[in-house]
């Protein structure tokens, strides 16, 4: 079936330590985000990718990178800068100006 | 001025009863517009999208308007199962979606 798949699902971090996580698409598409979700809150833009070796940050990007080497991959960074990085980040997947399809999210914790 | 805003309720209302959400969005060049559904601590579900001409899918009419910048949902007959938080999302340029913080509905019996 297709779809997107994110890991881990749930993380746990020491302060001061790098995670990536992971997003995986076959849907074909060639649009991909990152969005941060904070308890209560709406979904905030880290990063988005509309090609191929190609991104652009989002609203909230300091403290994160990403790399977008194959189409179906766009894996997130989670840098020691990033000072309050406890959230559930979503991966998502569109066609150019189409509806998001999510993955089912990654909670990170740190210690 | 946040890119899309949306009241965050909570929306408290009986079941049967008719609510309805506006969303405005500040970017007048926004071509997309999308309603989602989110469960607790759940990943976000497109409940609709939303197109000029306005569409309904049931219970659920989403309507647009450009001259005011705002789109709206409205849920006819609530159920206790469209118990969640309801999410806009607009195209903020360069097809990046920017959504709002989310209306809470809690149906009750």
């Amino acid at each position: 079936d297709g779809g997107i798949t994110q890991s881990p699902k749930y993380l746990f971090r020491k302060e001061g330590q790098n995670v990536t996580l992971s997003c995986e698409q076959n849907l074909n598409h060639d649009a991909m985000y990152w969005y941060r979700q904070d308890p209560g809150q709406g979904l905030r833009l880290i990063y988005y990718s509309q090609i191929v070796n190609d991104f652009q940050k989002g609203d909230i990007a300091e403290g994160y990178s990403v790399s977008r080497e194959k189409k179906e991959s766009f894996p997130l960074t989670v840098t020691s800068a990033q000072k309050n990085p406890t959230a559930f980040y979503l991966c998502a997947s569109s066609i150019p100006a189409g509806e998001l399809f999510f993955g089912e999210g990654s909670r990170l914790t740190v210690l | 001025r946040k890119e899309v805003e949306q009241d965050p309720g909570p929306f408290n209302v009986p079941e049967g009863a008719t609510v309805a959400f506006n969303c405005t969005y500040s970017n007048s060049a926004s071509q997309s517009f999308f309603w989602y559904r989110q469960d607790c601590r759940k990943e976000p579900k497109l409940l609709m999208s939303v197109y000029s001409s306005g569409n309904e899918d049931g219970r659920f009419t989403a309507q647009l308007n450009r001259a005011s910048q705002y789109i709206s949902l409205l849920i006819r007959d609530s159920k206790l199962s469209d118990s969640a938080t309801y999410l806009c999302g607009g195209s903020g340029g360069y097809n990046k979606l920017i959504f709002g913080a989310g209306t809470r509905l809690a149906v009750h019996p």
